[in-house]
């Protein structure tokens, strides 16, 4: 049964503060994960993408994946009022193209 | 951004009209879906295109039809629309492979009254 959980939130911080984003899984079949920001009433952009267990940076954002707990997460460094939005988890298990399945989403704010 | 064009943006329609919605990619890629997104229940899978005229249902598709004549193009049909298909209506694209990245259009705002 394909199922991700993630916290709707809102989660608030302060700017500059380091932001933990997370979701769990219980499909043992997904190998391709991938965080997304979405803006209101914007369409979901592609953050970052990575392939089985391990970590990976990108500027200001770390993706990490921990397949034996079937956990993600994604980091926020010097998190700015631009990063608001709603961050989405989603994942694959390539095979059939059937698409993603979604987390609900996790509502940011960042307080100036 | 990737090169995804939806249209309309926006639409009103009555319940029990038919309506389509249009999503056109400059990409080439081979894979395209049609998800739809509600509060509390996040992006949910309608049908999905593996190729021209080859296309198969994903999680909610009762009342839609989908049709790809073309690689760039993917339709979206409601038969009949019902007020519980109001919702924002998102098409996405993905290269390669399935189930890896995909890219977002911006969305169809589609309203039943």
């Amino acid at each position: 049964q394909k199922e991700v959980e993630q916290d709707p939130g809102p989660l608030s911080v302060p700017e500059g503060a380091i932001v933990s984003l997370n979701c769990t899984y219980s499909n043992s079949a997904f190998q391709y994960f991938m965080w997304y920001r979405q803006y209101s009433r914007k369409g979901p952009e592609l953050l970052m993408y990575t392939y089985s267990s391990g970590n990976k940076e990108d500027g200001r954002f770390t993706a990490q994946v921990d397949k034996s707990s079937k956990y993600i997460s994604l980091f926020i460094r010097d998190s700015q009022p631009s990063d608001s939005a709603t961050y989405l988890c989603a994942m694959g298990s390539g095979g059939g193209a059937d698409g993603l399945t979604f987390g609900k989403g996790t509502h940011l704010i960042i307080q100036p | 951004d990737a090169g995804i064009t939806q249209s309309p943006r926006h639409k009103v329609t009555e319940t029990g009209t038919p309506v389509t919605l249009r999503c056109h990619q400059t990409e080439n890629h081979r894979y395209m879906y049609w998800y739809r997104q509600d509060p509390g229940h996040g992006l949910r899978l309608i049908h999905y295109s593996y190729g021209v005229k080859d296309t198969d249902k994903g999680e909610v598709s009762d009342g839609y039809s989908v049709s790809r004549s073309k690689t760039e193009d993917f339709l979206l049909t409601l038969e009949s629309a019902t007020s519980s298909q109001t919702s924002v209506y998102f098409c996405a694209i993905s290269e390669n492979s399935p189930n890896t990245e995909a890219f977002f259009g911006q969305g169809t705002r589609l309203t039943v009254v």
